[in-house]
C-alpha cells in the first residue's frame, strides 16, 4: 500500500532552519509530484510548494520564496523540505502529500504530519 | 497568487440536512478546483477533483459544481461522520496552489 512516513517533531529557535523528510513506499516514486502543506495550530491549510519527483523541478508559494527548498533522493524514494530563518509563526504541522498520477495537483495520500515548534 | 474565499466559515447542521459551501477564486481558474475533508488531528482527504469529479470510494452524497470563479460543494443528507472542516484548493493548472480558509461543519 501507499505510505508516506515523515520525520519526527522538531523544536527550533528563531532564526534556525529545519529539515523534514517524507519517505515513501508502495508506488512509483518518480511518477508523481510531492507537495508540502502546513497547518498552524487551530488554523487552515497552507500550500507551501511542490517538487516533481522525476526531474526535481520545484515550485513554491510566493511567501516562501528564498527560504524554502524542496529536494528528493530517488534512490530512497524520499522527499525533503528545508525551511530557513524560522520564526514563531512557522510553528505548524507540516504535511507531505502526493499528487495523483496525471492529476498532479490533487493530493491523494498524505503523511502523518511533522510538528515543528519555533520558540526562544 | 490566486486568493480563495470560502463561505460560510462555519455552519451548524442536523443529520440528514443538505449542506452547501461556496468557494470563490480571485480570478478565473476554469475547473481547477478540489475539495478536501479534514477531521481533528488527521490529515486531509480529497473528496472532489476538477470541481465535479467524485473520488473513488467517496459517498455519492458529496458533490461539487461550478467553474471559472464560483464553486459549490454540497452534502446531501448529512451523516455523523461528515462533521469536519472542508477546504477548497485551486491550482489553476500550476505552478502554484492555494487553499481556501476552510468551513467547519458541526452539529446543531
Amino acid at each position: 500500500q501507499v505510505l508516506l512516513v515523515q520525520s519526527g517533531a522538531e523544536v527550533k529557535k528563531p532564526g534556525a532552519s529545519v529539515r523534514v523528510s517524507c519517505k515513501t513506499s508502495g508506488y512509483s516514486f518518480n511518477a508523481h509530484f510531492m507537495h508540502w502543506v502546513r497547518q498552524a495550530p487551530g488554523q487552515g491549510l497552507e500550500w507551501m510548494g511542490r517538487i516533481n519527483a522525476n526531474n526535481g523541478d520545484t515550485g513554491y508559494a510566493q511567501k516562501f520564496q528564498g527560504r524554502l527548498t524542496m529536494t528528493r533522493d530517488t534512490s530512497i524514494s524520499t522527499t525533503y523540505m528545508d525551511l530557513t530563518r524560522l520564526q514563531s509563526d512557522d510553528t505548524a504541522v507540516y504535511y507531505c502529500a502526493r499528487g495523483k498520477y496525471y492529476d498532479f495537483w490533487s493530493l491523494d495520500y498524505w503523511g502523518q504530519g511533522s510538528l515543528v515548534s519555533v520558540s526562544s | 497568487d490566486i486568493q480563495m474565499t470560502q463561505s460560510p466559515s462555519s455552519l451548524s447542521a442536523s443529520l440528514g440536512d443538505r449542506v452547501s459551501i461556496t468557494c470563490q477564486a480571485s480570478q478565473d481558474i476554469g475547473n481547477f478546483l478540489n475539495w478536501y475533508q479534514q477531521k481533528p488531528g488527521k490529515a486531509p482527504k480529497v473528496l472532489i477533483t476538477d470541481a465535479t469529479k467524485l473520488e473513488a470510494g467517496v459517498p455519492s452524497r458529496f458533490s461539487g459544481s461550478g467553474s471559472g470563479t464560483d464553486f459549490t460543494f454540497t452534502i446531501t443528507g448529512l451523516q455523523p461522520e461528515d462533521f469536519a472542516t472542508y477546504y477548497c484548493q485551486q491550482y489553476d493548472n500550476g505552478p502554484r496552489a492555494t487553499f481556501g480558509p476552510g468551513t467547519t461543519v458541526d452539529m446543531k
